[in-house]
């Protein structure tokens, strides 16, 4: 049972490149999110998916573009990369109503833009 | 909209110390709320989840508390190992299936 899993799990882009981040999960769950994390900020919400066909912004999605290709899979794009948006991107998944196992989240993609 | 602060930033105790993590929520109407581990470099580890109906979760030598009411949660660590270095965050949930809102977290250090 792997999880959530992330690819790559580090890039390095050039300003103004464009890359998507990978992210599946095999827990059949139905609500998918991608966070960044940053030294001193925590961990932010940048879109969500609580079901397959839907997805919404979090609290800081400026700069980003998210698929829910289906229901195990939900990749992060950026279409222009700069360097504000160097960071570690984690990727979770839940399912609505558990009251077990919570949040899983993947292992992380550490992007650097140079 | 709910913030999340955990106190302290950073602690550092010796080996063998019984210590407590705080952590405080804005907005007592939570779903639930999660303490997670997470080594440096590393991903998140779930440690405890407790829902909103319960008080409190043990697993080994941790104990996680809820207090709704006054919109905090403890997480208690029993005789700290070095082992138990790492960054402890705390999150909750609004409603179900909604994104986690995470504190800032508190760095560990255990030393021997």
């Amino acid at each position: 049972n792997a999880g959530v899993t992330q690819t790559p799990k580090f890039q390095v882009l050039k300003t103004g490149q464009s890359m998507t981040l990978q992210c599946a999960q095999d827990m059949n769950h139905n609500s998918m999110y991608w966070y960044r994390q940053d030294p001193g900020m925590g961990l932010r919400l940048i879109y969500y998916s609580a079901s397959e066909g839907t997805t919404d912004k979090g609290e800081v999605p400026n700069g980003y573009n998210v698929s829910r290709l289906n229901k195990r899979e939900f990749s992060l794009r950026l279409e222009s990369a700069a360097p504000s948006q160097t960071s570690v991107y984690f990727c979770a998944s839940s399912v609505t109503g558990d009251k077990i196992y919570g949040y899983t989240f993947g292992s992380g993609t550490r992007l650097t833009v140079v | 909209k709910q913030e999340v602060t955990q106190i302290p930033a950073a602690l550092s105790v010796p080996e063998g110390e019984n210590l407590v993590l705080n952590c405080s929520f804005t907005d007592s109407a939570i779903y639930n709320l999660q303490w997670f581990r997470q080594d440096p470099g590393k991903g998140l580890t779930s440690l405890l989840l407790i829902q909103s109906s319960q008080r409190e979760q043990t697993s080994g030598r941790l104990n996680a508390s809820l207090d709704k009411s006054s919109g905090r949660s403890t997480l208690y660590i029993a005789a700290s190992q070095p082992g138990d270095s790492a960054t402890y965050l705390c999150a909750v949930a609004n409603q179900a299936g909604t994104a986690l809102i995470f504190g800032k977290g508190t760095t560990l250090s255990v030393s021997s």
